[in-house]
């Protein structure tokens, strides 16, 4: 069965502190992975899309690294911000071609940053 | 302001009445997508269309009743909706092959009296 597992479920951290979000996969054929943040009330953005073969990507303060052989992904936050706060999703493609209707979301992990 | 546009914000029925949900964007993108998300889940896939033609249905129940007029826009028609329904509707787009992020609107907060 095609699932994708995030940890934690949720994270309290202090206003510039690091912290590394976990994402676990089962997912075949797999396509892509990608990870997205959502604030309260709005829609998802994407942070990072990471091919087969790609270890590690950055977006600013946001880091992604894909291990495809353990089917892990973590994403690290540096010096985390109060605007950080947010619910972060990893996001699995299945490589079918066509249309990227074959998306398989974890649950995500809300993070709060505290002053 | 998120490049996909969703009207209305809010939006409050009955279950008899008959309501739309609009979506547009201009980045050029062929795929778009309506989602459902409940609150504190992840969204749920609905609607795929590609080429403004309907690619997925994820086994919606026929009171949801999508429309692509051209490639610009995407439309939810809403009728006999439940309480169940309420949820936050979000729209998306994409090139529609490869590894290309899908862009969000901001969604619509459904609620069924």
């Amino acid at each position: 069965k095609n699932q994708v597992e995030q940890s934690p479920q949720s994270l309290i951290i202090l206003e510039g502190k690091n912290c590394t979000l976990q994402c676990n996969y089962t997912v075949s054929p797999f396509s892509n992975l990608r990870w997205y943040k959502q604030d309260t009330g709005r829609g998802p953005v994407s942070l990072t899309i990471m091919t087969f073969s790609e270890n590690t990507k950055s977006n600013g303060r946001y880091t992604a690294t894909l291990d495809a052989d353990t089917k892990q992904s973590s994403l690290h936050i540096t010096a985390s911000q109060l605007s950080d706060s947010a619910s972060y999703i990893c996001v699995v493609s299945l490589n079918y071609g066509g249309s990227q209707g074959n998306l398989i979301f974890g649950k995500g992990t809300k993070l709060s940053v505290k002053p | 302001d998120t490049e996909v546009t969703q009207t209305p914000k809010h939006l409050v029925m009955g279950m008899t009445n008959k309501k739309s949900l609009k979506c547009e964007q201009h980045m050029g993108h062929r795929a778009m997508y309506w989602y459902k998300q409940k609150a504190k889940k992840p969204p749920e896939l609905m609607f795929v269309y590609s080429y403004e033609k309907l690619s997925i249905n994820e086994s919606v129940p026929s009171r949801f009743s999508p429309e692509c007029p051209n490639s610009s826009l995407l439309n939810l028609h809403l009728h006999a909706l439940q309480p169940e329904d309420s949820a936050l509707y979000l729209c998306a787009s994409s090139h529609p092959q490869g590894s290309q992020p899908q862009h969000f609107g901001d969604g619509t907060r459904l609620s069924i009296l």
